[in-house]
């Protein structure tokens, strides 16, 4: 699976849009970019995913660049609740679990 | 709710004792795993498990014993563990190894374990 790079941490004011950015400069054609997250003591969460075009869910959206290096994902009205680690991962299909590799994620704080 | 349910959420043992953790999952899923997530450390897998047959063991000391009697539960056997192993157990379940259409992962919430 291709390697992933997030900042470490971001903040964001409650109710505006939080916008987390991932590169994935070595991407294969076959990988697909998803998106996870963990709030404090949980296990983490299905968010979104996506090949190559954008993608709008209930929780958020991902952006995905045309030369597929990079992506954002979108909360577009963050609350508190939203405050979290979000994981951006590249995988192939196929697998969902054994080649789902985590990093250290973006720490996100929304604010009052 | 996700479905997975893990106990005990939290466990504290010693390095002599044997314990065991505990996941169950609702989902109808075929495919479990278990994760490992130390401190400052990404995610770890351990161990997957497919229709109750294990398909991987990512090189786990053998101080760690899986078990999978049925697709819906799925144990962590643990006996002479050292203090590094203390850590949150994660347990996952997928729709097949594949997580179905949108290849998803449904997590349970942990189990923390202390080793003394």
């Amino acid at each position: 699976d291709a390697k992933t790079t997030q900042p470490p941490s971001m903040d964001c004011a409650e109710g505006r849009a939080a916008n987390l950015p991932c590169n994935h400069s070595t991407i294969s054609g076959n990988e697909y970019v998803y998106w996870y997250r963990q709030i404090h003591s949980q296990g983490p969460q299905y968010i979104i995913h996506g090949l190559k075009n954008n993608e709008t869910n209930e929780m958020a959206s991902l952006i995905i660049t045309e030369d597929r290096k990079s992506s954002t994902l979108i909360l577009p009205h963050a609350t508190l609740r939203d405050t979290a680690v979000y994981y951006c991962i590249v995988r192939v299909g196929g697998n969902a679990g054994n080649m789902l590799t985590f990093g250290g994620g973006t720490r996100l704080m929304v604010k009052p | 709710e996700t479905g997975v349910t893990q106990t005990p959420r939290h466990l504290v043992m010693g390095m002599t004792n044997k314990k065991s953790l505990k996941c169950e999952q609702h989902l109808g899923h075929n495919a479990m795993y278990w994760y490992k997530q130390s401190a400052k450390k990404p995610l770890e897998l351990m161990f997957v498990y497919n229709f109750k047959e294990q398909t991987e063991n990512n090189s786990v000391p053998s101080r760690f014993s899986p078990e999978c009697p049925n697709s819906s539960h799925l144990f962590l056997h643990l006996h002479t563990l050292q203090p590094e192993d203390s850590a949150l157990y994660l347990c996952a379940s997928s729709q097949g190894l594949t997580g179905g259409r949108r290849g998803e992962l449904f997590f349970g919430e942990g189990s923390r374990l202390t080793v003394l």
